[in-house]
């Protein structure tokens, strides 16, 4: 199985803090996500990338930025804390490939999600 | 751009009723289609699936078609359980020809059975 794991359950920042959320994928995939989830809104993209250092701004990138050192691992960096940033993160990963690789419909796979609260 | 409308909820039923959940979307091309299920305190787990018109998606006892005349996907289940109670979403994914597959996501739909 898939697996995409979220090193931080539940988080408690300060305001201002610099914060990392880090995710690890264990299936060799090109693509990685981060989402924030809130009531009413549903789930918004932050940030992707689908190689190694190479990222695009999802609808939401204001007061983000991310890092993808290596191919499993994608981190959400927030630089200066804000209380409007208190959510859920969820990371994800999927295939990906380009050309004659590409498969439709391609499942996109969740970790369990980061709660942070920033006071 | 690409988006979701789906039903808002709480939807609250009885067990053994009969589930739809509305989902429209509006995208450029060929979008595939996805349902989303999150159980309380996890993250977001592939229900089914569409990825062309009239094709159905089945899981669990769940079924959706893609039905691009009225450009649809509406989950339904014929006789829920306790264990469904959960916020189902609906998706839609712009690929294009590099692959990157991105998720535009609905509202989310909270259903809780009751037994």
């Amino acid at each position: 199985d898939v697996k995409v794991t979220q090193s931080s359950r539940y988080l408690v920042k300060r305001t201002g803090e610099k914060v990392f959320l880090e995710c690890v994928q264990d299936m060799d995939h090109e693509n990685m996500f981060w989402y924030r989830q809130d009531p009413g809104l549903g789930l918004r993209l932050i940030y992707f990338s689908y190689d190694v250092k190479m990222k695009e701004k999802g609808d939401i990138p204001e007061g983000y930025s991310v890092s993808r050192e290596k191919k499993e691992r994608f981190s959400l960096i927030l630089e200066s804390a804000s209380t409007n940033q208190t959510s859920m993160y969820l990371c994800a990963s999927s295939l990906g490939g380009t050309g004659s690789q590409v498969v439709a419909g391609n499942t996109i796979y969740f970790g369990e999600g980061s709660w942070l609260t920033v006071v | 751009g690409n988006s979701v409308t789906q039903m808002e909820g709480p939807v609250t039923l009885s067990e053994e009723a009969f589930l739809t959940i509305n989902c429209t979307y509006t995208a450029t091309g060929y979008p595939s289609l996805f349902w989303y299920v999150q159980y309380p305190g996890e993250g977001l787990q592939l229900l089914l699936k569409a990825t062309k018109a009239d094709d159905k998606g089945s899981n669990k006892g769940f079924e959706a078609t893609y039905r691009k005349e009225t450009t649809s996907f509406h989950l339904e289940k014929g006789s829920v359980q306790v264990s469904d109670s959960a916020v189902y979403f609906c998706a839609l994914s712009s690929g294009s020809n590099f692959g990157n597959e991105k998720l535009t996501f609905g509202t989310g739909t909270r259903l809780t059975i009751i037994p």
